[in-house]
């Protein structure tokens, strides 16, 4: 069945510094799937960060960029400079037609900024 | 507009019990999933709701939990009997046409 692999946490990054977090996806179908992250900041809901519905476009919120490569089956989350307040859970997810277009995530995330 | 809201905010069951978690989605939206999220686990699929048609019903999950939409805006997922390795946070989730998806502040179950 369809999957998402993401990064492991805990990731600890410094302020200001360039972040990556990884996600890889796994999907049988031709026409999607539909790529999202959702972030869940402390203290707040699961919430959407960002997504992409087309292979080869790139979306952005917050700073962060992710595009959605078909060739590699990927959508890394990045961002060139991190601030304290991106400490948060984040989120790789995938919706595709070929399992009733329900919603298939990964484990998540933890990302921690140093001051 | 309101978004989605859940309760109870937290529930304590002895192991055995039965526990009703209700769930009201964003009005208009048509797809509504229950999740448990652990730390271990992330983000597991429990049920899944498509215009109040059943299409998930949690695989593994199913034998002792079992959600309902009773209409197309209240849902319910009942937990019986309970068992300590539920104790878990558990979220709903409803979905626009956009297919984002809009979650409730969970219930944290607590199952001693």
């Amino acid at each position: 069945g369809d999957s998402v692999t993401q990064t492991e946490g805990p990731v600890t990054v410094s302020e200001s510094e360039s972040l990556i977090i990884n996600c890889t996806y796994s999907a049988t179908s031709i026409a999607y799937p539909n790529l999202f992250w959702y972030v869940r900041y402390p203290g707040e809901g699961l919430q959407l960060l960002l997504k992409v519905i087309t292979a080869g476009q790139k979306g952005s919120s917050r700073g962060f960029e992710a595009t959605y490569n078909k060739e590699t089956t990927s959508f890394h989350l990045q961002k060139a400079s991190v601030q304290e307040s991106d400490s948060a859970v984040y989120y790789c997810a995938l919706v595709s037609d070929t399992n009733a277009y329900k919603v298939i995530f990964g484990k998540g995330t933890h990302l921690h900024v140093l001051p | 507009d309101a978004g989605v809201t859940q309760t109870p905010r937290h529930e304590v069951a002895e192991k055995g019990q039965t526990i009703i978690l209700k769930c009201e989605p964003v009005s208009g939206h048509n797809d509504l999933f229950w999740y448990r999220q652990t730390k271990i686990q992330g983000l597991e699929l429990l049920s899944y709701f498509r215009s109040k048609s059943l299409m998930e019903d949690g695989g593994a999950f199913k034998d002792r939990f079992k959600a309902e939409m009773l209409n197309s805006s209240f849902s319910t997922l009942k937990i019986q009997p309970t068992e300590p390795k539920d104790s878990a946070v558990y979220l709903c989730a409803s979905r626009d046409s956009a297919e984002t998806l809009y979650f409730g502040s969970g219930t944290r179950l607590t199952v001693l």
